[in-house]
Order: C-alpha cells, then structure tokens, then sequence
C-alpha cells in the first residue's frame, strides 16, 4: 500500500463548477500538507500549504485537512479552463526534509 | 527575477555516457532537492542538500551523483549506472528543512 494515495483521473467538468481533489494517507506523522500544481511539461508549483487540521483558503482555492481520517482535500470554485493542470498533493513529518507526493490528479476544464 | 532554472529543458543521451543537470537558485535558500517524476507514479527523491558541501541520498540515488559546492548550485550527474534514466527530472529548494518546497521548470532526460 502506498503511503498517499490519489486518484489519477482524469477529471473532467465545466467551467464554473466546483472541483474537489482528494488524497488518504496511511503515516499518521504527516503534519504537513501541500497542494502542488504542474502545468503539463513544466515544474510544479505550489498552490496550498498547511500544517492544521480544518481549512485554509486562497481566492478560489480551499484546502481541508482531516487527519482524524488521514484525508485531505483540495476544492476550487469558479473552476476556469486555466485551472486545467495535473494536482499532486504532497506531505512530510516535523524535521523531515523529504516529501511524500500522490500520483497528481489530472483535471480538464471544459469551457 | 528570483527563482530557480534548470538547464537544458530537453537533453538526449546516449546509452552508457553520463550527463549532468543543472540547477540554480537565487532565493538564497538552504536546502536543495532532485526529484524524478515518471507517468503513474508522482515525485521520487533523488538526493538532497541541506547546507553546502553536505548531501544525503533519497529513495531513489543509485545511478546518480550530486554535488553542493555553493550554496545556489546543486547540480545533478546521470550516471551510466541508472538503469532506466528517461524521465523528467525536477529541482527544488527550500528555506529549509519544514518548509515548503518550490520547484523549476524541469529538464527533460531521453536516453537513446
């Protein structure tokens, strides 16, 4: 079993709906948690982090952390077609220099 | 213009030779990663550096050598000893241990 799991997709809605991106962990000493964006054919780049349980919002963006049930989410509303983009959800203990990433998720925006 | 950049974008090897990536960063942080990503399986640490001249290896680091001579470089060598090299090949840095990790562009590895 894998430490992160995520659904790889792909997904696919119309624009403006509401997205809702997933991932489980199974090492209940994450205590940090990202949200990545990649572009295809580019580096990823970060969208969310947080270290708490509940939620954190950016504009569009809503991360939730439930470490009770070791599941975290991403949600984006208004989605828009350059929301279309592979997500990876990414974790790591306290002092721990390496981060555990899901499989990425790829979403398509349909205008 | 902070950031990081990896150079080239695409790179194409022969079998049995080795080759080098480079990374560079100018946000003047501490701490440097080499991740591979292939389809299906997300990011795998290559190798990491928290301070110059200090390196660890990561879950993935045979076949590959790194070095951290200064603190905005962390180049990354391919060995010929990596048995399946064709990937797509990311650095990041961080602040440091705990904080969050941004990442370059990429450089794409092709082994003919």
């Amino acid at each position: 079993q894998k430490e992160v799991e995520q659904d790889p997709g792909p997904l696919s809605v119309p624009e403006g709906a509401i997205v809702s991106l997933n991932c489980t962990y199974s090492n209940s000493a994450f205590q940090y948690f990202m949200w990545y964006r990649q572009y295809s054919r580019k580096g990823p780049e970060l969208l969310m982090y947080t270290y708490s349980s509940g939620n954190k919002e950016d504009g569009r963006f809503t991360a939730q952390v439930d470490k009770s049930s070791k599941y975290i989410s991403l949600f984006i509303r208004d989605s828009q077609p350059s929301d279309s983009a592979t997500y990876l959800c990414a974790m790591a203990n306290f002092g721990n220099e390496k981060l555990t990433f899901g499989t990425g998720t790829r979403l398509t925006i349909i205008p | 213009d902070g950031g990081i950049t990896q150079s080239p974008k695409y790179l194409f090897r022969k079998e049995g030779q080795n080759v080098t990536l480079s990374c560079e960063q100018n946000l003047n942080h501490d701490a440097m990663y080499w991740y591979r990503q292939d389809p299906g399986q997300g990011l795998r640490l290559i190798y990491y550096s928290q301070i110059v001249n200090d390196f660890q290896k990561g879950d993935i680091a045979e076949g590959y050598s790194v070095s951290r001579e200064k603190k905005e470089s962390f180049p990354l060598t391919v060995t010929s000893a990596q048995k399946n090299p064709t990937a797509f090949y990311l650095c990041a840095s961080s602040i440091a241990v705990d904080n969050e990790q941004f990442f370059g562009p990429g450089t794409r590895l092709t082994v003919l």
